[in-house]
């Protein structure tokens, strides 16, 4: 069974449209984490959360707003979509925040794409 | 400029043989690395880690970190089709860093 499920798989969106990217992890994980993965880029870390708060944002733009409802879900809202938000998003999670580098387990992914 | 570079960008290695894969980072504040492995169509999963001077050995997989010129290897013993995926370097600014600083990839191919 997968640990860390992602959905949608694919979603495609028009230009200043809203949408949310969901994540759920079943690791007992207290650590969860987005990433971006764009064509041609590294994977660029977004957001950092442990115990449903937020602990880091390297995201220069508010148009991305991480919903944290439960603990093992971690949700991302993104607003007013633009074509250079496409890209693939990868929530990841870890035992815990700090103290120690813990292993990051990554989910499957949502590609988006932005029309 | 990049914070975590790797090389090559691409890499062809016939089955049962060694790759070689490379990182460097130009920012002395990262100094801990970790190797991921992203097959097609998957999330990246995480190889080994390394955090200290000199080799680390994960069956078929060897770190090594010179952390003077913050330059991490990885080498793939006995290749296998498997192997085939993108390698990602990371790198964090302490042992408790959580926060990873990725490298653009090295694509591997293991020839039958």
């Amino acid at each position: 069974d997968p640990k860390i499920i992602q959905k949608p798989k694919y979603l495609v969106a028009v230009t200043g449209s809203e949408k949310i990217l969901i994540c759920e992890q079943y690791l007992g994980h207290n650590a969860m984490y987005w990433y971006r993965q764009s064509a041609k880029k590294p994977l660029e870390f977004m957001f950092s959360y442990s115990y449903q708060k937020l602990m880091d944002n390297q995201t220069a733009s508010s148009r991305f707003q991480p919903q944290s409802s439960k603990k093992n879900h971690l949700d991302l809202q993104i607003t007013a979509l633009k074509p250079d938000d496409s890209a693939t998003y990868f929530c990841a999670s870890s035992q815990d925040l700090g103290g120690r580098s813990y292993e990051q387990y990554f989910g499957p992914g949502t590609r988006l794409t932005v029309l | 400029q990049q914070k975590v570079q790797q090389s090559p960008e691409s890499l062809s290695v016939p089955e049962g043989g060694m790759a070689s894969l490379n990182c460097t980072s130009s920012d002395r504040n990262f100094q801990y690395f970790w190797w991921y492995r992203q097959h097609s169509g998957e999330g990246p999963k995480a190889l080994m880690s390394i955090f200290s001077d000199g080799d680390k050995k994960e069956g078929r997989f060897t770190a090594h970190l010179n952390k003077a010129s913050l330059h991490v290897s990885l080498h793939i013993r006995d290749s296998q089709p498997s192997d085939s995926a993108l390698y990602f370097c990371a790198a964090t600014p302490s042992s408790a860093g959580n926060k990873l600083t990725f490298g653009i990839g090295t694509r591997v191919l293991v020839r039958p």
